[in-house]
């Protein structure tokens, strides 16, 4: 039951480059979708989320883009750093309630070299 | 920056013992919310808690599993008789609204061992 799918496990980015992490969904339901990134020992911290109405939101370095035809929404982070280093959760929620469970992606470890 | 905060860090626990897991959520929040972390697993929720009552549970959350809220700061997740299986880290999160794209904030989680 992978309702929530980012295939790739890792990803290696130089520095100042861009970093695209991509996630599919399979549920035309689903609300809302978040990033969360998270270091080793540390609990995941929210980066940026949109409307399942939306199919673009920005906040400093990282957008996030939605198609929802193709049930994919990407993360782009411009440019990366090697702070950014870390695992990316893609999580969606299913219906507008509160309350509700998050639904993750498996994460995928971005690794950025200077 | 407030933050969810989670005791113990990691907790060793026989077989069939009892454990305890203590969040402590941002204070102005609502919701709050166990999810688990098998190792190499994806981040499952367990169960969510307003107004003192459990909102949504998930498959996972079966009568082995308790969640309290024992006073106006804590959060306790309860496993009654521990399984080898139950070795996950444990994250306590929390929300405060009541729309669902308030995000919700996760503490560092419990690393809890069952031996």
């Amino acid at each position: 039951d992978q309702q929530v799918k980012q295939n790739s496990p890792s990803l290696s980015v130089q520095e100042g480059r861009i970093s695209i992490l991509n996630c599919d969904y399979t549920n035309s339901m689903f609300d809302y979708f978040l990033w969360y990134k998270k270091y080793p020992a540390e609990g995941p911290t929210f980066l940026i989320s949109i409307s399942s109405i939306k199919d673009k939101n920005e906040d400093g370095r990282f957008t996030v883009f939605l198609n929802k035809s193709a049930k994919h929404l990407s993360l782009h982070i411009v440019p990366s750093q090697p702070g950014d280093s870390a695992v990316y959760f893609c999580a969606a929620i299913p219906r507008a309630q509160a309350g509700t469970a998050l639904i993750f992606g498996k994460g995928t470890t971005l690794s950025v070299s200077s | 920056e407030p933050e969810v905060t989670q005791t113990p860090s990691h907790q060793v626990t026989q077989m069939g013992q009892e454990v305890i897991l203590r969040c402590v959520p941002i204070s102005n929040h609502l919701y709050f919310y166990w999810y688990r972390q098998i190792l190499g697993q994806k981040v499952e929720f367990l169960v969510s808690f307003y107004n003192n009552e459990i909102s949504e549970k998930s498959e996972i959350f079966d009568d082995q599993f308790s969640v309290e809220r024992p006073d106006g700061s804590n959060f306790t997740l309860k496993i009654r008789s521990t399984k080898l299986e139950d070795s996950a880290m444990y994250f306590c999160a929390s929300s405060w609204d009541s729309y669902s794209n308030q995000p919700q904030h996760f503490g560092d989680g419990t690393r809890l061992s069952i031996l």
